[in-house]
């Protein structure tokens, strides 16, 4: 079954504390993205990667780290966590990324991230 | 500015009846792609249909559909025939040539929809 998976679903940490939300899917996808959803500002893009080895900033990158060593892995990294970084978080590929494909995005489940 | 605007928070509509989500978008770039995804409760985001800016003819998909007026900018999402299971929140975004053909979608703030039995 095609699919983005994402762990761990939940997760509730302390300030400071760093945490790595993986990600992985399996449609060999170039394109993958992480995003953070917001009650009344959507979904904003926080890293995106265009393949291995190639990622770059999306919105919202402050106090995130990405990293793309291989292609179906795609993991979000918190150094230093902060309360204003509760979140839902998702994960998402794509097989083309250009502006007139048609190509769906396909999300990941989600990972609600709580910082106290 | 709003790239992408959805101006109704939340909206009822009853079982079986049509029911007309809002989206506006913004963007000088010829070529654009407009997504809805559906959220349930459960978290998830669902696809639901397509719209390129090229295309001549609205997109349809089962119960939805696609109206898609491009002069106004507007991308609006019609489900027909509601069912109690199409509550959830909508998302309409946009891909556009601007994000550097990144993958990025711009989302609007949602929908919310509840249907009444």
């Amino acid at each position: 079954e095609a699919q983005v998976t994402q762990n761990p679903r939940y997760l509730i940490t302390v300030t400071g504390k760093k945490l790595t939300v993986t990600c992985s899917q399996n449609m060999n996808h170039e394109y993958m993205s992480w995003y953070r959803q917001d009650p009344g500002l959507g979904l904003r893009q926080i890293y995106y990667s265009m393949n291995v080895e190639v990622t770059d900033k999306g919105d919202v990158p402050e106090g995130y780290k990405v990293s793309r060593k291989e292609k179906r892995n795609f993991p979000l990294i918190l150094e230093s966590p902060s309360p204003n970084q509760t979140s839902l978080y998702f994960c998402a590929s794509t097989l083309n990324g250009q502006a007139g494909s048609r190509s769906e995005q396909f999300f990941g489940p989600g990972t609600r991230l709580t910082v106290l | 500015a709003q790239k992408i605007t959805q101006t109704q928070p939340g909206m009822f509509v009853q079982e079986k009846e049509a029911v007309t989500l809002d989206c506006t978008y913004d963007t000088s770039d010829p070529s654009y792609g407009l997504f809805w995804y559906k959220q349930p409760s459960s978290g998830e985001m669902i696809f639901l249909i397509y719209q390129g800016s090229y295309d001549q003819q609205n997109a349809t998909e089962g119960r939805y559909s696609l109206n898609f007026q491009k002069a106004r900018k507007s991308a609006n999402l019609v489900i027909s025939a509601s069912q109690l299971g199409d509550s959830a929140m909508y998302f309409c975004a946009m891909r556009e040539a601007g994000s550097g053909n990144t993958g990025k979608l711009i989302f609007g703030q949602g929908t919310t929809l509840q249907v009444k039995p």
